[in-house]
């Protein structure tokens, strides 16, 4: 299994409130991503990171941001959480052009 | 517009009873296109890569090919381990990020 670890795996929190998931990886990896999965519309991109301190938005990206200060270590967080943010998020990791993303087991979100 | 299509979107098998999953996809050039596993509550695995028409890859029971318009994952004598939702995804050369697009996905089940 890549080494990659999500946490927390879950979380209950209440609407307007501050949220940050974390992603860590030990294959030292240059991109690393965030998606969110909800019925009915796959896995979409948030955020991707290229490189320490190198991100840019994906598909879905209003109302998160992300940081990356360490190879290993990805944030996205959720500046006032909102209902519609309720989802499952994976983070993802890859080695470079053509190269297969390999998926952490997920944070299961709820926004109540 | 990259858009991918994956059909049916759920599938009940007879454990021996073979059967092919489809991913169409219109995008505007292809780099790859990667097939994932997901079983409940897990982040996607990944499969197979395919990066040209006329590739095919091979893994146990299950194979991979593609078209210039779609794939397919062949399932060959399914048994009920099989059993779980079938992601495919493309990845474009725009953009940047090595980003991909995924399906919605298959749900296939496979019963004694």
């Amino acid at each position: 299994d890549a080494g990659i670890t999500q946490s927390p795996r879950h979380k209950v929190t209440e609407t307007g409130t501050p949220v940050t998931l974390r992603c860590h990886q030990t294959e030292n990896h240059r991109y690393m991503y965030w998606y969110r999965q909800d019925p009915g519309h796959g896995l979409r991109l948030i955020h991707y990171s290229y490189g320490v301190k190198d991100t840019d938005k994906g598909e879905v990206s209003d109302g998160y941001s992300v940081s990356r200060s360490k190879t290993e270590d990805f944030l996205l967080t959720l500046e006032s959480a909102t209902s519609s943010q309720t989802s499952v998020y994976f983070c993802a990791i890859g080695a470079g052009d053509n190269q297969p993303q390999h998926f952490g087991d997920g944070t299961r979100l709820s926004i109540l | 517009e990259d858009q991918v299509t994956q059909s049916p979107e759920a599938l009940r098998l007879q454990e021996g009873e073979s059967s092919s999953l489809n991913c169409s996809y219109t995008v505007s050039g292809l780099r790859g296109l990667f097939w994932y596993r997901q079983d409940p509550g897990k982040g996607p695995e990944f499969l197979f890569t395919l990066y040209s028409a006329g590739e095919e890859k091979e893994k146990e029971r299950l194979k991979a090919t593609l078209t210039k318009k779609e794939s397919f994952l062949h399932i060959t004598a399914p048994k009920p381990e099989d059993s779980a939702t079938y992601l495919c995804a493309v990845q474009v050369p725009t953009g940047g990020g090595n980003k991909l697009t995924f399906g919605t996905g298959t749900q296939l089940k496979v019963e004694l």
